[in-house]
């Protein structure tokens, strides 16, 4: 079975631009959390969605939107790009919500210049 | 306010020894504990996981360590092989809420052929 996909893998923006970030479940997995993983960090929570409602947010600026669609895929788009941003955003599947072993996708490494 | 701390940092064993990561986390809520392993370039993976009702879980080489009056839980590698090089992180998540994973800050770990 297919993992959890990532799209693009890799992206350079400029300041104040806006990016799109995709993100497609393992197959019968309805949870996905987007994390922020800056170089030498563990990832840092942002969101995560269950049956394309919102069901957490972690403390980032209100620059930072998700959604999930339909099929359970999701998308997090983050506006007026700041250099800070510059990180590896992955996104982690699983089957449920609460204490549901989560799996994670190889990121989009997001370089901000 | 860093909820789970890691230990150590970095950590260079010779190959066949045993690699021990210690994790300390502050909430009480938390009732799950994963640990993660990552290559270079790729996402986190999932290791192995333990709940607090327990105070050890072994899957293969890989030993969870769980000492819930010191909030403390570590993680046992035996036969360390090169191939185990890698970061590892901790993470802690609480019951019933998003599915929020709190991350250590990660062990680089390095197996010496």
């Amino acid at each position: 079975d297919a993992g959890v996909t990532q799209s693009p893998t890799h992206l350079i923006k400029t300041r104040g631009q806006h990016v799109t970030l995709r993100c497609s479940p393992i197959s019968g997995h309805k949870s996905v959390s987007w994390y922020q993983q800056v170089l030498g960090q563990g990832p840092q929570f942002i969101f995560q969605y269950y049956e394309k409602e919102e069901r957490g947010r972690g403390n980032f600026p209100d620059r930072f939107s998700a959604r999930q669609f339909p099929n359970y895929s999701s998308e997090l788009n983050v506006n007026a790009l700041l250099l800070g941003d510059s990180a590896l955003y992955l996104c982690a599947s699983s089957r449920a919500r609460g204490n549901q072993p989560q799996h994670f996708g190889d990121g989009t490494r997001l370089s901000i210049l | 306010q860093q909820q789970v701390k890691q230990s150590p940092q970095s950590l260079i064993v010779q190959k066949g020894g045993i690699s021990i990561i210690n994790c300390a986390y502050e909430n009480t809520a938390f009732d799950y504990f994963p640990w993660y392993q990552q290559f270079p370039g790729k996402g986190p993976a999932l290791l192995i996981a333990i709940r607090p009702d327990v105070s050890e879980k072994k899957e293969g080489r890989f030993t969870i360590s769980f000492n819930k009056s010191a909030k403390q839980f570590s993680l046992h590698i035996m036969d360390s092989q090169p191939g185990d090089s890698a970061t590892y992180f901790c993470a802690a998540e609480t019951q019933g809420g998003s599915e929020k994973l709190v991350f250590g800050k990660g062990t680089k770990l390095t197996v010496n052929p």
